[in-house]
Parts: structure tokens; sequence; C-alpha cells
């Protein structure tokens, strides 16, 4: 089983929120780590977009929109991101990310399609 | 502006050897972790290396023995030495400055 779990596909319509998971493994307590959270259209390199270990300690990066933000359901052991006023641009892959034991550990993905 | 340009990778046959480097402008590989992440065709990232300002270095276990990253200080520049590469090492390789900072990737394609 992957120690990071992404829905594979996702669809939402322009102006609508978007609430995307990343679950990890049982044994890897979403509440310990800092998630990080890219997006990555094609032919270019992933884009980092925040980072998110609870709400007095998170990070956006730099120049990307207030309307992307993070949090963690704890009781589903996931970490989320939230797009709010889905944007057509939005449509990308959209990857988690944990630092663990000196190495990253990427998810699997979510492709995001706005329609 | 930071820039990191990664060396142009090719076609290499399986058991080759390959050295990519990745130069930085605006941002001092020395003082900063660096990361190389591959994306297969298709695939999400996935981290190969990474290189800590303290010299420290550790490998994703698919490619520990035959992959060795470096970093020449006075060049700014990152290097990914690749041994014995492998048909499952085809991908889009990147070098990462801290979290943020991703260069274009260059494809290196393993095969006869």
């Amino acid at each position: 089983q992957a120690v990071l779990t992404q829905p594979a596909s996702l669809s939402a319509s322009p102006g609508a929120s978007a609430s995307l998971t990343c679950t990890l493994r049982s044994g890897f307590n979403v509440g310990t780590f800092n998630i990080y959270w890219y997006q990555q259209k094609p032919g270019s390199p992933p884009q980092y977009l925040l980072t998110y270990k609870s709400d007095s300690d998170k990070q956006q990066g730099s120049g990307v929109p207030s309307r992307f933000s993070g949090s963690k359901d704890a009781s589903a052991n996931a970490g989320i991101l939230l797009i709010s006023g889905l944007q057509s641009e939005d449509e990308a892959d959209y990857y988690c990310m944990i630092w663990h034991n000196n190495a990253w550990v990427f998810g699997g993905g979510t492709k995001l399609t706005v329609l | 502006e930071v820039q990191l340009v990664e060396s142009a990778g090719g076609l290499i046959q399986p058991g080759g050897s390959l050295r990519l480097s990745c130069a930085a402008s605006g941002f001092t590989v020395s003082s900063n972790y660096m990361t190389w992440v591959r994306q297969a065709p298709g695939k999400g990232p996935e981290w190969v290396s990474v290189i800590y300002s303290s010299g420290n270095t550790h490998y994703a276990d698919s490619v520990k023995g035959r992959f060795t990253i470096s970093r020449d200080n006075s060049k700014n520049t990152l290097y990914l030495q690749m041994n014995s590469l492998r048909d499952e090492d085809t991908a889009v390789y990147y070098c990462v400055g801290g979290l943020n900072y991703w260069g274009q990737g260059t494809l290196v394609t393993v095969s006869s």
C-alpha cells in the first residue's frame, strides 16, 4: 500500500470549490507531518503551492493565490488541498508530498478537471 | 531570479552511465539542500536523492549504489552521476533547490 494515496481524478465546475485529499497509510500520523502540495501542468515541472502542518504552522508559496489553502482531517488521517473559486487555469495534476526519513514521498497525484 | 538549468540527457544503453549537471543562478547550491526528482512518462514524481548544505547525502533505494549526488561550490552546480542504468531509470530528471525552485527537467531514456 502506498504511503500517500490520492484520488486519481476529480472534476468540478468553474467558480466552485474543490477539495483534494491525500490519505496517509496507517502508521503515518498526519498530525506529525508537514504536507506539501504541488501543481503540475503538461510539459512543465511541478510548482510548489503550499505547506500545511497546522493552522498556526503553514506557508504559502510565493505568488500562490490565497484561494489555494491547506488543512487536515485527523479522523481520516488525510491532508487536504482546498481550491476555491475554481478557474480554468487550475486544471492540472496535483501532488501531495511528505518528508520522511530524509526522503520526499509523493502521492500518486490527482488530475483536476475544471468543466 | 532563480534559475536551475539541467544539462542535456539523452539515449543511453542499459548498463551505461551518464552525468547530469544543474547550474544554478540566483540561488546558492552550497547553502541549501538540493534534490534530484525524476518523473517517468505518464507517472508521478519520484524522489531520487538529496544533498544537504552539510554535505550529507541520501538516496532512494531504487538508485542506491548506482547514483551519486555531488556539488561543485565554486561552479554553483549540482551533479548526478548515474551508473549501471536500467530501463526503469527512463524519466525526466529535475534538479530542485529547496522546496520550490525546479529546473525545467531533462529527459533520460535508457533503451537498447
